[in-house]
């Protein structure tokens, strides 16, 4: 495609419930990144993946938070037992480049409202 | 972890003002991305500073890579209501270790015309 495609663009969920956010990075990107924004803040990293593998997932605040790309392309993050704290926009980013150099190009995000 | 601070949170200017936000990072980087985030939109990357005291210009925008890669600067020369938005450092600490980049939460810029 011809960007970074993100859905839902909005989710509400009851507390509790699980939740799936889909991020279809740009064709050939093998660096793919999942961030987190609440108002007013700037992104939160959360896991970054090279390829099929999680490079880093050192930002995932719980066991609750769990993400995947089986085939080094959509990458899908998971996330149990929703709580309110855990609204916020949902950011996926990817880039041709390996770890952390070059430009990052991210989608329009998720935002999801746990009630 | 890595810290990346920025400032001021919020700045206010007269349309034809300079404006400068601030980048600070608690550890040596390996280098240095900005990027503009509108209000309601995604961040959309403007630059990367890699090297030692690095500056570069983007018309009426110059950055600075610190001589000891620990922070950073944006200036914008006689700010338009066009500039208006969030602008985000992001930096990857050097020597290994975190690969994923690290953002700071902004500097808002609000432009009176």
């Amino acid at each position: 495609g011809a960007g970074v495609s993100q859905t839902p663009s909005n989710k509400v969920t009851e507390k509790g419930k699980y939740v799936e956010l889909r991020c279809d990075p740009i064709s050939g990107h093998t660096a793919l990144y999942w961030y987190r924004q609440s108002l007013g803040q700037g992104p939160e990293f959360l896991i970054y993946f090279q390829g099929t593998g999680a490079a880093d997932d050192s930002g995932l605040p719980n066991d609750r938070f769990f993400a995947v790309r089986p085939e080094g392309s959509v990458s899908t993050l998971k996330i149990q037992r929703t709580e309110r704290g855990d609204s916020a926009v949902y950011l996926c980013a990817s880039s041709r480049h390996q770890t952390g150099v070059g430009e990052l190009f991210f989608g329009e995000g998720s935002r999801l409202t746990v009630l | 972890g890595q810290q990346v601070m920025q400032i001021p949170q919020y700045q206010h200017v007269q349309e034809g003002e300079d404006f400068t936000t601030y980048c600070n990072s608690s550890t040596t980087l390996s280098n240095i991305q900005w990027y503009k985030q509108r209000p309601g939109g995604h961040p959309v990357f403007l630059i990367q500073l890699v090297k030692s005291g690095e500056v570069k210009k983007q018309k009426r925008l110059t950055f600075q890579f610190g001589e000891a890669k620990k922070n950073s600067s944006l200036h914008i020369t006689a700010t338009q209501t066009t500039d208006v938005g969030t602008y985000l450092c992001a930096g990857r600490a050097s020597g290994g270790g975190a690969d994923g980049l690290t953002f700071g939460k902004g500097t808002h810029l609000i432009i009176q015309p």
